[in-house]
């Protein structure tokens, strides 16, 4: 079965550390997004990708990047871990049919120190 | 940005009840979409809503895209112990290829 997978599901790092959470879906999806959630402030947007070698920024994307190099992976990198980053990370698809309909992975869990 | 307000932000129900939830916005969507989220997991949909006045049932569950496109609610008959969770209303104001746009969620706690 197609699905979307995230790893590592829980990460500790430290302030300053750059860090890399990996997203892969086997949906075949030419869309894949990339969102934090909080308390308090549900899922906001941090980066997204409309296919190979495309990416865009979305609401929250100071300090994050993501690079598409085939279909099936986009990777967010965290540059410079900050405590502010402390979060859940929540990677998902969808196809491009234009129905808006994304796919969520199971998250991860980053503890900066 | 973009903002939506949903409320309530908990609920404490019996098995049994019905249950009602809502979003709103000041701005216009495009596509209203529920999704559920279990503790650890990552946000699983329930209803996706296309077309303003669309109305739309999966089981139990039944989602309206408000006619003016600001607004969508979700309704839950029956509660069951499986229906505790978050609730999250995402809306979506361009293309299909957009990122989403997510209410603060619904906290939907069942005493037996």
């Amino acid at each position: 079965d197609a699905e979307i997978t995230q790893s590592p599901r829980h990460k500790i790092t430290e302030t300053g550390r750059q860090v890399t959470l990996a997203c892969h879906q086997t949906w075949n999806h030419n869309n894949m997004f990339w969102y934090r959630q909080d308390l308090g402030h549900g899922l906001r947007l941090i980066h997204y990708s409309y296919g190979v070698q495309d990416t865009n920024k979305g609401e929250v994307s100071d300090g994050y990047s993501v690079s598409r190099s085939n279909t099936e992976d986009l990777p967010l990198t965290l540059e410079s871990a900050a405590s502010s980053q402390t979060s859940v990370y929540f990677c998902a698809s969808s196809t491009n049919t234009g129905t808006g309909t994304q796919y969520f992975g199971p998250g991860t869990r980053l503890t900066v120190l | 940005g973009q903002q939506l307000n949903q409320s309530p932000q908990s609920m404490f129900i019996q098995e049994g009840e019905d249950v009602s939830m809502n979003c709103t916005s000041s701005s216009i969507f495009n596509t209203w979409l529920w999704y559920k989220q279990d503790p650890g997991e990552g946000p699983v949909l329930l209803i996706a809503l296309y077309k303003a006045g669309e109305l739309t049932s999966n089981g139990r569950l039944t989602a309206q895209f408000g006619i003016t496109r600001k607004d969508s609610f979700l309704n839950i008959s029956a509660s069951i112990p499986s229906d505790v969770g978050i609730y999250f209303c995402a809306g979506q104001s361009g293309g299909g290829a957009d990122g989403l746009t997510f209410g603060k969620g619904t906290h939907l706690i069942i005493q037996p």
